[in-house]
């Protein structure tokens, strides 16, 4: 079984401060890695999906970078705010998997007033 | 707006029961997943299918079985409940890969307690 870690599993940070967390998976057969937010008791929702080594996206204060090469990607929040509190969860989907994706376990976010 | 609808989103079933977990998607996608979370555990891959009547183990398979008799329609079976299947169920669908994106879209989840 394939291994998807994230780093740290939770997180507690006051509104205003910035945050990143790590998504470290295997570094060879890459296709793709996926960046998800599930907020609770609701679905998850696509953040980014990036494909090319060095990628770099944005949406509004969220952004992503990643490294193919040594099998990690960063999420970074300027700014956290407390509608930013959720599970962030990384995915990785192999070029010989058939379009599945492995989650890592998640990192919550908990972002007080 | 795209749409994964997980009919039933809270269950409680008896030990040895036959259960159903059905999922509809409306985007006419290829593929369809399902998911088991446990905390500390993450999504966990069941069972996914990337066309009406195939399907695949994914990494925890055992106890479960599924159905994909039309496109839009993805079913989760557990022939014969256990204890250790109380878990929340989150179906997802996508395009195939290869194409660009590759998004999955999610369900809201089904969360099934066997007693």
């Amino acid at each position: 079984i394939l291994n998807v870690e994230q780093s740290p599993q939770s997180l507690h940070v006051q509104e205003g401060d910035s945050t990143n967390f790590t998504c470290s998976f295997p570094s060879s057969n890459f296709y793709a890695l996926h960046w998800y937010r599930w907020e609770t008791a609701k679905s998850p929702e696509a953040l980014f999906v990036m494909t090319l080594n060095g990628d770099e996206k944005k949406k509004g204060r969220i952004s992503a970078t990643l490294n193919t090469k040594e099998g990690y990607s960063y999420l970074y929040i300027k700014g956290s705010q407390p509608e930013d509190s959720a599970t962030y969860l990384c995915a990785f989907m192999g070029n010989n998997q058939g379009g599945k994706l492995i989650f890592g376990q998640g990192t919550e976010l908990s972002v007080k007033p | 707006d795209v749409k994964v609808t997980q009919s039933s989103r809270y269950l409680v079933k008896r030990t040895g029961e036959k259960v159903f977990l059905e999922c509809v998607q409306d985007m006419d996608h290829e593929n369809m997943f399902w998911y088991r979370q446990d905390p500390g555990l993450g999504l966990r891959l069941i069972y996914f299918s990337y066309d009406v009547k195939m399907k695949e183990k994914g990494d925890i398979p055992e106890g479960y079985s599924v159905s994909r008799e039309k496109k839009e329609r993805f079913s989760l079976i557990l022939e014969s409940a256990s204890t250790n299947q109380t878990s929340m169920y989150l179906c997802a669908s996508s395009i195939p890969t290869g194409f660009s994106g590759n998004t999955i879209y999610f369900g809201e989840g089904s969360w099934l307690t066997v007693v």
